[in-house]
């Protein structure tokens, strides 16, 4: 049972654009909702992250939407740059044992 | 300075034979993870130990066998290595098990053939 959905499985964006990466859950316990970047070779690292008491999250050129209700949420890179040419991945967190759960990723390319 | 740290980064080994890999972390953490991500790139944990107490052990064959000498460091284990076991391997820590960041090993690859 895939608990995180992803979308799309891979993407591929202009130098300039906007890159859009959507998750959905299906277990209203979690309650910490992170994204991670991952460049080859590497392991993951955390870009971003929000709780479900917020709607938005802003870092730089990064931004989380959040629909509670929807029980979706979804990244945006804005000035989308060939450096951040990585694999994505949601995950939320929450339950009696607080697993963080993954998405199965997002391969962004970013052409210059 | 290495947060987390991995040995080896890559393993090549025959099946049937029996491994291990190391973790280390020196970010003062107390939770630590083991992950395996396929050749897919899905990622998936395996285990979690508190303060060197297991608190997340998900369906993993018991060929897979964590232990935790300290907080400090968390290994892993492989008895009877399978072909399927090949995936890259990723050792991870946090302080606290709730909302807070983990922080990723650069992973070990590991090839059963």
């Amino acid at each position: 049972q895939q608990q995180v959905k992803q979308s799309p499985q891979s993407l591929i964006v202009q130098k300039g654009g906007i890159s859009i990466i959507n998750c959905a859950y299906e277990n209203t316990a979690f309650d910490y909702f992170p994204w991670y970047q991952q460049f080859p070779g590497k392991g993951p690292a955390l870009l971003i992250a929000i709780r479900p008491d917020v709607s938005e999250k802003k870092e730089g050129r990064f931004t989380i939407s959040f629909n509670k209700s929807a029980k979706q949420f979804s990244l945006h890179i804005m000035d989308s740059q060939p450096g951040d040419s990585a694999t994505y991945f949601c995950a939320a967190r929450g339950g009696s044992n607080y697993k963080l759960t993954f998405g199965k990723g997002t391969l962004l390319t970013v052409n210059p | 300075d290495t947060a987390v740290s991995q040995t080896p980064k890559y393993l090549v080994t025959q099946m049937g034979n029996d491994k291990s890999i190391k973790c280390e972390q020196n970010l003062g953490h107390d939770t630590m993870y083991w992950y395996k991500q396929d050749s897919k790139k899905f990622l998936k944990i395996m285990f979690s130990y508190n303060n060197k107490e297991l608190i997340i052990n998900e369906t993993v064959p018991n060929r897979f066998s964590p232990k935790s000498p300290d907080k400090a460091h968390l290994n892993l284990h492989i008895n009877s290595l399978e072909l399927g076991d090949s995936a890259v391997y990723f050792c991870a820590s946090s302080q606290g098990t709730a909302r807070n960041e983990q922080y990723f090993g650069p992973g070990t690859r590991l090839t059963v053939t």
